[in-house]
C-alpha cells in the first residue's frame, strides 16, 4: 500500500491570500486525485492529476481557482488561490492505481481555515 | 451512472452489540464496492472491498460486509462493536467510465459506540 504524506496537516489562511498544498507518496503512481471535504460530509473529487498533462477538473472547480501541478511521479501540489471563508475545508490527497479491483490510499488531509 | 447511497447520517450503538451499517448502489455493469473509514482528523482508510466471488467480505479490524445483488445492497457490519469504532464510514463504489479510477463516495454514516 502506499503511502502519502501531506503538508501542511492544518493551516489558517487571511482571505485573499493563497495557500499550496503538497503531497508526497512513497511509490512512483500514475493516477493522483485531489479532494475536498467539508467536516463530517462526503468528499467531493476537484481533480484528477496525471504526470506530463493538466489535470482534468471536476464540474464546478476550475483551473484558476485551483491549480495543480504534478511535476513527477511521486509528487502533485494543489494550490487553493485567492481564498474565501467558502473555501474553508479539509483537502485531502489520494493515489489510485487501479485496476479497478484495487483499492485508493489517502494522505491525512490538510485542513484550511479561511478568516 | 454508478452511486452508492447510505440512508443513515448517523448510527448508535452500545459496545459490546453488533453494529450494521448501510449501502446501497447503484452500478451499470459489475459492481467495484468498499468501505472506508475516516477517524478524526485523519485521512481515509480502507476497510474491505467486494469485487467477485463470495459475498461475505471480510475486512480490518473485524469488519466485515455483505453484498446483495438483489436488493443491491453492500451493508457493513460487525459482530460486537468496541468504543473505538467510532468514526465516519463511508460507502464507495468506482465510476467505470473513463478507465474506472474514479471513486464515487456515498454521504457517510457516522457510527457512535457508547460505552
Amino acid at each position: 500500500s502506499a503511502v502519502i504524506s501531506q503538508k501542511p496537516s492544518r493551516d489558517i489562511c487571511q482571505r485573499g491570500t493563497s495557500l499550496t498544498i503538497q503531497c508526497q507518496v512513497d511509490s512512483q503512481v500514475t493516477m493522483m486525485f485531489w479532494y475536498r471535504q467539508q467536516p463530517g460530509q462526503s468528499l467531493t473529487l476537484i481533480a484528477t492529476a496525471n504526470q506530463g498533462s493538466e489535470a482534468t477538473y471536476e464540474s464546478g472547480f476550475v483551473i484558476d481557482k485551483f491549480p495543480i501541478s504534478r511535476p513527477n511521479l511521486t509528487f502533485s501540489t494543489l494550490t487553493v488561490s485567492n481564498m474565501s471563508p467558502e473555501d474553508s475545508s479539509i483537502y485531502l490527497c489520494s493515489v489510485d492505481e487501479g485496476p479497478m479491483n484495487t483499492e485508493a490510499f489517502f494522505g491525512q488531509g490538510t485542513r484550511l481555515t479561511v478568516v | 451512472a454508478q452511486s452508492v447511497a447510505q440512508p443513515e447520517d448517523q448510527v448508535n450503538v452500545a459496545e459490546g452489540n453488533p453494529l450494521t451499517v448501510k449501502c446501497t448502489y447503484s452500478v451499470s455493469g459489475n459492481p467495484y464496492l468498499f468501505w472506508y473509514v475516516q477517524y478524526p482528523n485523519r485521512g481515509l482508510q480502507f476497510l474491505l472491498k467486494y469485487i467477485t466471488g463470495d459475498n461475505l467480505v471480510k475486512g480490518s479490524y473485524g469488519f466485515e460486509a455483505e453484498f446483495n445483488k438483489s436488493q443491491t445492497s453492500f451493508h457493513l457490519k460487525k459482530p460486537s462493536a468496541l468504543v473505538s469504532d467510532s468514526a465516519l464510514y463511508f460507502c464507495a463504489v468506482r465510476d467505470l467510465r473513463g478507465g474506472g479510477f474514479k471513486t464515487i463516495f456515498g454521504a457517510g454514516t457516522r457510527l457512535f459506540v457508547k460505552a
